[in-house]
């Protein structure tokens, strides 16, 4: 059983369209993650949610919409992609009092 | 402003001790050091942490100087599957808004 799931893995879309990227954890963890990896592979924080409750949001443009419709999922909306917008996208969870994140294996988005 | 400093890249021969160096001399009182790697394009994996004493799991052994202005991985047997990038990283913020700022990292080649 994959601890931490995304989909879809791959992803590739014209720019001005809106995409979804869906995350699950089944680990039981009360807190969970967006990350974003560009090209020169740097990670950056975008969204955490704990138990549904946003906490972190790093001056994320909003056509970044998170959404956790429960404490297991967390899903990643994004309108009107841009051609900045390709990157590897990582969802993350944890404990809230551990700094354990446990990593999806990544969606990579190409925006054309 | 990940708040760490590592060496870009090194090599260690097959068999042998990797030490990978991180200096965080800005580091308070109340934070911790977590190491994480990313091997190829995966999701980054958590090694170990630790806020003043040295620690040792299953992976690896962290080493913290006295006035914890730097640390030292170590995996004490490292093989080819080892060969990842490493992270060394300052967890900063206050309770319950916790966040992991990945820095460049030490790109680890192990040589057959």
């Amino acid at each position: 059983d994959t601890a931490v799931s995304q989909t879809p893995k791959y992803l590739v879309t014209q720019m001005g369209n809106d995409k979804s990227i869906k995350c699950e954890q089944n680990l039981g963890h009360d807190t969970m993650y967006w990350y974003k990896q560009d090209s020169k592979k740097f990670l950056k924080i975008m969204f955490s949610y704990n138990n549904k409750e946003l906490i972190i949001n790093e001056t994320v443009p909003n056509r970044f919409s998170p959404k956790s419709p429960d404490k297991a999922h967390l899903n990643l909306h994004i309108n009107s992609l841009e051609l900045g917008d390709s990157a590897v996208y990582f969802c993350a969870s944890s404990w809230r009092v551990t700094g354990e994140l446990f990593f999806g294996e990544g969606s990579r988005l190409t925006v054309l | 402003d990940a708040k760490t400093t590592q060496p870009t890249s090194m090599d260690c021969a097959e068999g042998r001790a990797a030490n990978l160096p991180c200096n965080h001399s800005t580091i308070s009182g109340n934070e911790y050091v977590y190491w994480y790697r990313q091997i190829h394009s995966q999701g980054p994996q958590y090694i170990i942490h630790g806020l003043k004493n040295n620690e040792t799991n299953e992976m690896a052994s962290l080493i913290i100087t006295e006035d914890r202005k730097s640390s030292t991985l170590i995996l004490p047997h490292a093989t080819l599957r080892d060969t990842a990038v490493y992270y060394c990283i300052v967890r900063v913020g206050n309770f319950g808004n916790e966040k992991l700022t990945f820095g460049t990292g030490t790109r680890l080649t192990i040589i057959p």
